[in-house]
Parts: structure tokens; sequence; C-alpha cells
């Protein structure tokens, strides 16, 4: 079966860095994203990846290596509205989102 | 319209009545999808269109149908109801073509059956 792992919580203390991890078993890769969904609304598009390395944008940066099966979203310089669920996608070889069960961060000031 | 609008933002609705979830979109992106979102779950596919006038089954079709007859619109009808279809529906669109077809959620529809 085809399968995304994420820790279910995660804390942090505010101007600190977090890494969430995001492992995967798919029938076929084409792709990784990661959404960030505040509580009640809906999830918003961070990053894509689809070649193994690095992505960065801005404070958040995400990285992909295709054969550990595995990802990471890093937040840098960690803000309160930074609060939220983070959600680990892969596109499978049907083209169709594989759905993590999703991050919740905690952040502490 | 900017983006994705959905209809109704909640609903309470006995079991055995029949809904249509409404879904919207002015970004003339081809693919439209529906999504339930329980806690501890992950998102699962419900129905999903990748052009005006087909639609396909997603991982949880059972209990619910779909049409695209436009671009723009989404329908997703739940013919009779059951408790177990309580959950927050998810409308999205994208554009399918490439490697990053990036998805784009509506606001959502929280919807209890009982």
């Amino acid at each position: 079966g085809q399968n995304i792992d994420q820790p279910t919580e995660m804390t942090a203390t505010e101007g600190a860095i977090v890494q969430i991890n995001c492992t995967y078993q798919t029938s076929g890769f084409n792709g990784l994203f990661w959404y960030q969904q505040h509580a009640g609304e809906a999830p918003t598009f961070l990053s894509y990846n689809v070649l193994d390395g690095l992505e960065e944008k801005g404070r958040f940066s995400s990285f992909l290596s295709r054969s550990k099966g595995y990802s990471y979203l890093l937040l840098k310089e960690l803000q309160m509205k930074d609060s939220a669920s983070y959600l680990c996608a892969v596109k499978d070889s049907n083209y169709q989102l594989i759905w993590g069960a999703g991050t919740k961060l905690i952040i502490k000031p | 319209i900017a983006g994705i609008t959905q209809a109704p933002t909640s609903q309470i609705l006995a079991a055995g009545r029949r809904m249509t979830l409404r879904c919207t979109q002015d970004m003339r992106h081809n693919a439209m999808y529906w999504y339930r979102q329980d806690l501890g779950l992950g998102l699962r596919l419900i129905h999903y269109s990748n052009t005006a006038g087909t639609t396909g089954k997603g991982e949880v079709p059972d209990g619910y149908s779909v049409s695209r007859a436009n671009t723009d619109d989404f329908p997703l009808t739940l013919a009779s109801a059951v408790p177990s279809q309580t959950s927050v529906y998810f409308c999205a669109s994208s554009w399918l073509a490439g490697d990053q077809d990036t998805q784009y959620f509506g606001p959502g529809t929280r919807l209890t059956v009982l």
C-alpha cells in the first residue's frame, strides 16, 4: 500500500529552527509537496521538490532524497504565526496526490 | 471571485437527506478535485476531474457523485447522507500540465450528518 509518515506533533521555540520529516512509500514518484494549514483554514502551498536536494524559499527550505524516500521541511527564525499543521504529499504514478496526516507545530514564546 | 469558493461554509444535515456542495474557481484551471479531511487522517481524494466533461474516482468515492459541465464548477453530491460522511470537505484546482501541478484549495465546507 501507499504510505506517508510524519510526526503527529512537534513543539519549538519562537526564533528557533525546526525540521519536520516526511518518509514515503508510494507506487511511483512524480514530486513531493509541502503545504501549511492553519486551524480551521484551507491548506496553502509551501514548496515542491522533484529532484534530490534542497529548495530554499525565504525562511522555509525543503529537502528531498528520492533513494531514501525522505523529505524534510526546515523552518528558520520561527514566528508565532508559524503555528500550524504541515502536510506532506507525494504525487504517485497515477499523478494523484497521496497525503500524510500532517504535523501539528506548536510554537512557544 | 478570486481563486476558489465553496458553499455552504458549514451545514448540519439529517441522515438520508440529499446534499450538494458547490465549488467554483476562476483561475481557468483544467483539473479540479474533492477531498475530505478527518481528524488524524490525511486528505483523502473523493473524485477528480482532469478537464470539463470528464470525471474520475479517487480513494473514497462511495456515496458521492460529481459532475463537470464546465471549466469553473465542480459540485459534489451526497445522494443519501450518512453519519460517516461527517467531515470537512475541500475543493481544489490545478493546472494539469508539466511537472508542478500545484493544487489550490477552497476554504472548505464543514458538514455534520446526524
